[in-house]
Protein backbone atom coordinates (compact mmCIF):
# COMPACT_ATOMS: atom_id res chain seq x y z
CA UNK A 1 0.00 0.00 0.00
CA UNK A 2 1.17 3.90 -0.83
CA UNK A 3 2.05 6.09 2.01
CA UNK A 4 2.96 9.60 2.24
CA UNK A 5 4.13 10.29 5.58
CA UNK A 6 4.91 13.82 6.39
CA UNK A 7 7.17 15.79 8.91
CA UNK A 8 5.37 17.21 11.73
CA UNK A 9 4.15 21.11 12.45
CA UNK A 10 6.47 23.85 12.41
CA UNK A 11 6.25 27.05 14.15
CA UNK A 12 8.78 29.47 12.88
CA UNK A 13 9.98 33.22 12.77
CA UNK A 14 9.58 35.69 9.85
CA UNK A 15 12.82 35.22 7.94
CA UNK A 16 13.83 31.80 9.19
CA UNK A 17 14.00 28.90 6.77
CA UNK A 18 12.45 25.87 6.69
CA UNK A 19 12.96 22.51 4.30
CA UNK A 20 9.73 19.94 4.82
CA UNK A 21 9.49 16.33 3.82
CA UNK A 22 7.48 13.60 2.56
CA UNK A 23 8.76 9.85 2.55
CA UNK A 24 6.54 7.72 0.11
CA UNK A 25 6.62 4.01 0.99
CA UNK A 26 4.62 0.90 -0.78
CA UNK A 27 5.42 2.63 -4.79
CA UNK A 28 7.77 3.01 -7.61
CA UNK A 29 8.80 5.96 -6.03
CA UNK A 30 11.43 7.76 -8.54
CA UNK A 31 8.65 7.28 -11.53
CA UNK A 32 5.49 8.97 -10.06
CA UNK A 33 5.45 12.54 -10.24
CA UNK A 34 5.06 14.06 -6.66
CA UNK A 35 2.92 17.16 -5.98
CA UNK A 36 3.13 20.05 -3.47
CA UNK A 37 -0.16 21.71 -2.33
CA UNK A 38 -1.20 24.66 0.21
CA UNK A 39 -4.08 25.16 2.13
CA UNK A 40 -4.27 28.92 4.01
CA UNK A 41 -6.49 29.18 6.95
CA UNK A 42 -9.68 28.60 6.01
CA UNK A 43 -8.95 28.87 2.37
CA UNK A 44 -9.02 25.96 -0.44
CA UNK A 45 -6.14 23.79 -1.73
CA UNK A 46 -3.67 25.60 -4.71
CA UNK A 47 -0.86 23.46 -6.34
CA UNK A 48 2.58 25.15 -5.50
CA UNK A 49 4.70 22.44 -8.07
CA UNK A 50 5.66 18.94 -9.14
CA UNK A 51 8.88 17.20 -9.04
CA UNK A 52 9.85 13.87 -10.83
CA UNK A 53 12.31 11.80 -8.54
CA UNK A 54 14.04 9.72 -11.17
CA UNK A 55 15.69 12.98 -12.67
CA UNK A 56 14.39 16.07 -10.45
CA UNK A 57 12.56 17.46 -13.43
CA UNK A 58 10.20 19.99 -11.25
CA UNK A 59 7.38 22.54 -12.53
CA UNK A 60 6.12 25.23 -10.72
CA UNK A 61 3.22 27.28 -10.45
CA UNK A 62 3.46 30.70 -11.56
CA UNK A 63 2.04 31.70 -8.12
CA UNK A 64 5.19 29.86 -6.29
CA UNK A 65 7.89 30.18 -9.16
CA UNK A 66 10.97 31.88 -6.94
CA UNK A 67 9.04 31.65 -3.55
CA UNK A 68 9.73 27.84 -2.46
CA UNK A 69 12.40 25.08 -3.98
CA UNK A 70 11.16 21.53 -4.54
CA UNK A 71 13.10 18.68 -4.73
CA UNK A 72 13.78 15.31 -3.93
CA UNK A 73 15.69 12.16 -2.99
CA UNK A 74 15.51 8.65 -4.69
CA UNK A 75 17.40 6.75 -1.95
CA UNK A 76 15.69 7.78 0.63
CA UNK A 77 12.30 7.91 -1.70
CA UNK A 78 11.61 11.49 0.82
CA UNK A 79 10.52 14.39 -1.36
CA UNK A 80 10.91 18.02 -0.03
CA UNK A 81 9.61 21.62 0.35
CA UNK A 82 11.59 24.60 1.42
CA UNK A 83 11.55 28.19 2.00
CA UNK A 84 14.73 30.35 2.65
CA UNK A 85 12.96 33.19 4.21
CA UNK A 86 9.53 32.79 5.30
CA UNK A 87 7.09 35.14 5.67
CA UNK A 88 3.72 35.38 7.89
CA UNK A 89 1.54 34.72 4.76
CA UNK A 90 3.31 31.16 4.26
CA UNK A 91 1.10 29.83 7.45
CA UNK A 92 -0.46 26.85 6.26
CA UNK A 93 -1.28 23.33 5.99
CA UNK A 94 1.03 21.49 2.82
CA UNK A 95 0.22 18.25 1.73
CA UNK A 96 2.28 16.20 -0.57
CA UNK A 97 0.52 14.06 -3.22
CA UNK A 98 1.70 11.56 -5.67
CA UNK A 99 0.33 11.34 -9.48
CA UNK A 100 -0.50 8.00 -11.18
CA UNK A 101 2.10 7.00 -13.78
CA UNK A 102 0.08 4.55 -16.19
CA UNK A 103 -2.59 5.19 -18.19
CA UNK A 104 -4.39 8.04 -20.26
CA UNK A 105 -4.93 10.07 -17.43
CA UNK A 106 -1.21 9.57 -15.77
CA UNK A 107 -0.09 12.67 -14.51
CA UNK A 108 -3.65 14.70 -14.61
CA UNK A 109 -4.21 14.04 -10.93
CA UNK A 110 -3.51 13.39 -7.07
CA UNK A 111 -4.42 9.74 -5.84
CA UNK A 112 -2.28 9.00 -2.46
CA UNK A 113 -1.70 12.31 -0.56
CA UNK A 114 0.11 12.71 2.85
CA UNK A 115 -1.56 13.50 5.82
CA UNK A 116 -0.53 17.41 5.66
CA UNK A 117 2.65 19.48 7.91
CA UNK A 118 1.19 22.80 9.55
CA UNK A 119 3.67 25.82 8.98
CA UNK A 120 3.11 28.09 11.38
CA UNK A 121 4.99 31.65 10.89
CA UNK A 122 4.56 34.25 13.69
CA UNK A 123 7.10 36.78 15.65
CA UNK B 1 -4.54 29.73 -16.36
CA UNK B 2 -7.91 27.78 -16.01
CA UNK B 3 -9.87 29.09 -13.59
CA UNK B 4 -12.41 26.70 -11.76
CA UNK B 5 -15.88 28.20 -10.34
CA UNK B 6 -17.80 26.09 -8.16
CA UNK B 7 -21.18 26.28 -7.05
CA UNK B 8 -22.76 26.44 -4.62
CA UNK B 9 -20.54 27.84 -1.74
CA UNK B 10 -22.11 26.02 0.96
CA UNK B 11 -25.35 23.03 0.29
CA UNK B 12 -27.00 22.55 3.72
CA UNK B 13 -28.59 19.11 3.19
CA UNK B 14 -30.07 15.72 5.16
CA UNK B 15 -28.79 12.29 5.47
CA UNK B 16 -30.46 10.37 2.64
CA UNK B 17 -31.17 13.22 0.36
CA UNK B 18 -29.03 13.46 -2.77
CA UNK B 19 -26.30 16.60 -3.49
CA UNK B 20 -25.46 18.29 -6.64
CA UNK B 21 -22.32 20.35 -7.01
CA UNK B 22 -21.04 21.73 -10.31
CA UNK B 23 -17.51 23.02 -11.52
CA UNK B 24 -17.13 25.55 -14.14
CA UNK B 25 -13.98 25.89 -15.80
CA UNK B 26 -13.13 29.40 -17.49
CA UNK B 27 -11.64 27.15 -20.93
CA UNK B 28 -12.36 23.72 -22.23
CA UNK B 29 -10.72 21.24 -19.88
CA UNK B 30 -8.44 19.71 -22.19
CA UNK B 31 -9.46 15.67 -22.55
CA UNK B 32 -11.59 15.89 -19.43
CA UNK B 33 -8.77 15.90 -17.28
CA UNK B 34 -10.98 16.91 -14.28
CA UNK B 35 -11.00 15.45 -11.01
CA UNK B 36 -13.35 15.72 -7.44
CA UNK B 37 -11.41 15.34 -3.95
CA UNK B 38 -13.44 14.96 -0.35
CA UNK B 39 -11.59 17.04 2.02
CA UNK B 40 -12.58 16.78 5.38
CA UNK B 41 -10.96 18.78 8.44
CA UNK B 42 -7.68 17.65 10.04
CA UNK B 43 -7.75 14.67 7.29
CA UNK B 44 -5.73 14.28 3.61
CA UNK B 45 -7.86 15.39 0.78
CA UNK B 46 -8.98 11.74 -0.72
CA UNK B 47 -9.26 11.17 -4.88
CA UNK B 48 -12.81 10.21 -5.41
CA UNK B 49 -13.08 10.94 -9.24
CA UNK B 50 -10.44 11.58 -12.25
CA UNK B 51 -11.52 11.25 -16.04
CA UNK B 52 -14.36 13.57 -15.10
CA UNK B 53 -16.36 10.25 -14.56
CA UNK B 54 -14.41 7.65 -13.06
CA UNK B 55 -14.59 6.38 -9.55
CA UNK B 56 -11.47 5.86 -7.67
CA UNK B 57 -10.44 2.67 -5.91
CA UNK B 58 -13.21 2.17 -3.13
CA UNK B 59 -15.22 5.28 -3.32
CA UNK B 60 -18.64 3.86 -3.17
CA UNK B 61 -21.42 4.19 -6.34
CA UNK B 62 -23.48 6.40 -4.55
CA UNK B 63 -20.81 9.35 -5.66
CA UNK B 64 -21.09 9.57 -9.85
CA UNK B 65 -20.02 12.49 -12.06
CA UNK B 66 -20.06 14.03 -15.63
CA UNK B 67 -18.80 17.02 -17.68
CA UNK B 68 -17.35 18.25 -20.92
CA UNK B 69 -15.57 20.98 -22.21
CA UNK B 70 -16.52 23.51 -19.25
CA UNK B 71 -18.67 21.99 -16.96
CA UNK B 72 -18.77 19.39 -14.45
CA UNK B 73 -21.23 18.02 -12.19
CA UNK B 74 -20.93 15.93 -8.97
CA UNK B 75 -23.86 14.33 -7.84
CA UNK B 76 -23.63 12.08 -4.26
CA UNK B 77 -27.24 10.41 -3.74
CA UNK B 78 -28.69 9.03 -0.68
CA UNK B 79 -26.30 11.18 1.50
CA UNK B 80 -24.52 9.75 4.61
CA UNK B 81 -23.12 11.35 7.39
CA UNK B 82 -19.12 10.84 6.59
CA UNK B 83 -20.62 12.63 3.37
CA UNK B 84 -20.74 15.78 4.95
CA UNK B 85 -16.84 18.01 3.88
CA UNK B 86 -15.61 20.20 1.57
CA UNK B 87 -15.39 18.84 -1.96
CA UNK B 88 -13.18 20.33 -4.61
CA UNK B 89 -13.02 20.16 -8.64
CA UNK B 90 -8.85 20.27 -10.35
CA UNK B 91 -8.03 20.34 -13.82
CA UNK B 92 -4.72 19.95 -15.70
CA UNK B 93 -3.92 21.59 -18.82
CA UNK B 94 -0.36 23.03 -19.96
CA UNK B 95 1.02 21.50 -16.91
CA UNK B 96 -0.27 23.62 -14.62
CA UNK B 97 -2.83 22.27 -11.97
CA UNK B 98 -5.93 24.34 -10.81
CA UNK B 99 -8.35 23.76 -7.63
CA UNK B 100 -11.98 24.99 -7.58
CA UNK B 101 -12.69 27.24 -4.32
CA UNK B 102 -14.53 24.41 -3.28
CA UNK B 103 -18.05 23.40 -2.22
CA UNK B 104 -18.71 22.82 1.60
CA UNK B 105 -21.64 20.40 2.22
CA UNK B 106 -23.14 20.55 5.50
CA UNK B 107 -25.97 19.18 7.60
CA UNK B 108 -29.18 21.00 7.76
Amino acid sequence: EVQLVQSGAEVKKPGESLKISCKSSGGSFPYHWVAWVRQMPGRGLEWMGSIYPDDSETRYSPTFQGQVTISADKSTTTAYLQWSSLEASDTGIYYCARLPRLGPLAGTHFDYWGQGSLVTVSS
Amino acid sequence: EIVLTQSPGTLSLSPGESATLSCRASQSVRSNFLAWYQHKPGQAPRLLIYGASSRASGVPDRFSAWGFGTDFTLSISRLEPEDFAVYYCQQFGSSLFTFGQGTKLEIK
